[in-house]
């Protein structure tokens, strides 16, 4: 069963365009959902997150949208970069007695010069 | 630089050695992970530790054996592994309870000969 589905699987974008990836989740348990920008040979380096509590939260050029009604979050990076091409992973998780962290399966982002 | 240090950064090791990895963070954080990450995959959940006490093992083989010494040390040991095991290992941490900053360390890049 896959908690968090996410989309597209990859995405190419011209620089300076809008990238947009989308997530929703099933679990309304959850109670934290971060996003990871991962580099080839790197591990995954935490991007921006946000509670449900919330429905939007913005840092630099990137921003997470967050419907609680509809299950759903997204990541807009906006004026795209060369150099924001990496895999994006949301996730998903929930506290008390477990800890994990839900992945989606992962978005591979071109921005093309 | 990344706030959870993992080394070493590459291991190639045969079927029949014993080698550890090593994982440190500073962050005050209880809680403590250990995935594992295949090529085009999203992080797979193998161990987490929370005030240095083992509370999910996600039924993975016992070749892997992980450790953690205090709250600032993880580590796992590997003994007879297979070439199927080759993967990325990655460290994590985070707060307990809300997952606030769940942050991943560079990994260690194994191979298994």
């Amino acid at each position: 069963q896959q908690q968090v589905k996410q989309s597209p699987q990859s995405l190419i974008v011209q620089k300076g365009g809008i990238s947009i990836i989308n997530c929703a989740y099933e679990n309304t348990a959850f109670d934290y959902f971060p996003w990871y920008q991962q580099f080839p040979g790197k591990g995954p380096a935490l991007l921006i997150a946000i509670r449900p509590d919330v429905s939007e939260k913005k840092e630099g050029r990137f921003t997470i949208s967050f419907n609680k009604s509809a299950k759903q979050f997204s990541l807009h990076i906006m004026d795209s970069q060369p150099g924001d091409s990496a895999t994006y992973f949301c996730a998903a998780f929930r506290g008390g007695s477990n800890y994990k962290l839900t992945f989606g399966k992962g978005t591979l982002l071109t921005v093309n010069p | 630089d990344t706030e959870v240090t993992q080394t070493p950064k590459h291991l190639v090791m045969g079927m029949t050695n014993k080698k550890s990895l090593k994982c440190e963070q500073h962050m005050g954080h209880r809680a403590m992970y250990w995935y594992k990450q295949k090529a085009k995959k999203p992080p797979e959940l193998m161990f987490v530790y929370s005030y240095e006490k083992l509370s999910i093992n996600e039924s993975v083989p016992s070749r892997f054996s992980p450790e953690c010494p205090n709250s600032s040390l993880l580590n796992l040991h590997l003994h007879a592994l297979q070439p199927e095991d080759s993967a990325l290992y990655l460290c994590a941490s985070s707060q307990l309870q809300l997952g606030q900053g769940y942050t991943f360390g560079s990994g260690t890049r194994l191979t298994v000969v």
